[in-house]
């Protein structure tokens, strides 16, 4: 099975200020007949359930406001958030869904604000 | 609206049978794959199941897997999670949720309920 590995656990940062969270898998999740990453971000404010942000790595969800961007390729992911808002508040997870499940999740990043 | 919405769940002695309801509205139920997902208290997002579209295809998480099953009824617009032989390390929040893409290829997952919490406990 896939490991994702993210980094950091949690991660404080001022209002206004660049958030960054990586995430890491054990092994490709480039496909190469189709050159897709199949690796997706989510974002869960307590008591809600998570909300797809990032989908194929970089491709924003609709909807989703554009402070938020997604990069990597291969098996090293980001997540970053340009400036940091007070509803960005949230636990964030990346997953991977390539070829067969199980599409596993990373142990999630704690984002406060400093 | 899109939207899916979880039942079933409740507390239940260790060994014992549980069956998870995910009724579906707002979109073509049939044309999509759909995954059970849970959240222990406290943790994090652990991927549980997935059945394709028409029922075909089907996996487990190892923890889950001859002890869970699960079903789709195309007709009913409603996903299954049939959990036997519950151990207390089954606590948790199930959410179901579906595949972004009706091509088969993205199993990103744009659409969840709101969750249905499984406790197990003697």
């Amino acid at each position: 099975d896939i490991v994702m590995t993210q980094s950091p656990d949690s991660l404080a940062v001022s209002l206004g200020e660049r958030a960054t969270i990586n995430c890491k898998s054990s092994q490709s999740v480039l496909y190469s007949r189709n050159n897709e990453n199949y690796l997706a971000w989510y974002q869960q404010k307590p008591g809600q359930p998570p909300k797809l942000l990032i989908y194929w790595a970089s491709t924003r969800e609709s909807g989703v406001p554009d402070r938020f961007s997604g990069s990597g390729s291969g098996t090293d992911f980001t997540l970053t958030i340009s400036s940091l808002q007070a509803e960005d508040v949230a636990v964030y997870y990346c997953q991977q869904y390539y070829n067969t499940p199980p599409y596993t999740f990373g142990q999630g990043t704690r984002l406060e604000i400093k | 609206q899109v939207q899916l919405v979880e039942s079933g769940g409740g507390v239940v002695q260790p060994g014992r049978s549980l069956r998870l309801s995910c009724a579906a509205s707002g979109f073509t139920f049939g044309a999509y794959a759909l995954h059970w997902v849970r959240q222990a208290p406290g943790k994090g997002l652990e991927w549980v199941a997935f059945i394709s579209y028409d029922g075909s295809n089907k996996y487990f998480a190892d923890s889950v897997r001859g002890r869970f099953t699960i079903s789709r009824d195309n007709s009913k617009n409603t996903l299954y999670l049939q959990m036997n032989s519950l151990r207390v390390e089954d606590t948790a929040v199930y959410y179901c949720a579906r595949s972004h893409g009706d091509s088969g290829y993205d199993h990103s997952l744009d659409v969840w309920g709101k969750g249905t919490t499984v406790t197990v406990s003697s």
